[in-house]
């Protein structure tokens, strides 16, 4: 069935980048998402790109899509303390549907 | 727009006794969804609608679960009777157009079944 995969943890130090990488195994021809879901809160779109697209940059985020491998990551240039959440990516796949993958707690250490 | 507005915030009821969550949607949003986040599964996309009818329901897990949409601004997931096992927390969600369009999330309800 339709699977997406994410590492569960990853530290880094503030002012490091924070590379999270996400795989999947099917998705429709849309958009793919990444959320950031932090302490206590529902989960917030925080980019997107589209499929026909390999690279998306906004500001401190690079979003990176391998579609033959199928492979998405973000990528967080200097990375603050007040980025450390849980991020999901999320999927796309025939019939409509978004699957998420389980999330990346992302740890900002000063 | 105050976004997608949940209620309660925080749930605490015994085992056996039936539960309502509630959700207001973004105005103007036609797909409302229903997720269930725990630690064990991750998020589970129970249930959504897209013009207030229900379109997918499979992700519901028992008949206990029921979930209804009387009108674009008002839905409710219920749990009658409710098991320790549905401890989690409760995420609505809508979209302007279908199940794959950006969803904004509500801050969600957390659910705890004693």
């Amino acid at each position: 069935g339709e699977d997406v995969e994410q590492s569960l943890f990853l530290s880094v130090r503030e002012g490091d980048s924070s590379v999270i990488n996400c795989t999947y195994t099917d998705s429709s021809s849309t958009y793919l998402y990444w959320y950031k879901q932090e302490p206590g809160a529902g989960l917030q779109l925080l980019t997107y790109i589209f499929s026909n697209m390999d690279m998306k940059q906004d500001q401190r985020l690079t979003v990176l899509l391998n579609k033959k491998d199928k492979h998405l990551s973000l990528r967080i240039a200097d990375t603050q303390t007040g980025d450390s959440a849980i991020y999901f990516c999320a999927v796309p796949i025939q019939g409509g549907k978004l699957i998420f993958g389980q999330g990346t707690e992302l740890s900002v250490k000063p | 727009d105050a976004g997608v507005i949940q209620s309660p915030r925080h749930e605490v009821t015994e085992m056996g006794q039936e539960v309502t969550l509630r959700c207001k949607p973004i105005s103007g949003h036609n797909s409302l969804f229903w997720y269930r986040q725990t630690m064990m599964r991750g998020l589970e996309l129970l249930i959504y609608f897209n013009n207030n009818v229900p379109i997918d329901d499979s992700g519901m897990p028992e008949d206990r679960f029921s979930a209804k949409m009387p009108n674009a601004s008002f839905s409710t997931l219920k749990i009658q009777p409710s098991e320790p096992r549905d401890s989690a927390v409760y995420f609505c969600a809508s979209s302007l157009g279908g199940s794959n369009e950006k969803l904004f999330f509500g801050s969600g309800t957390q659910l705890s079944v004693l």
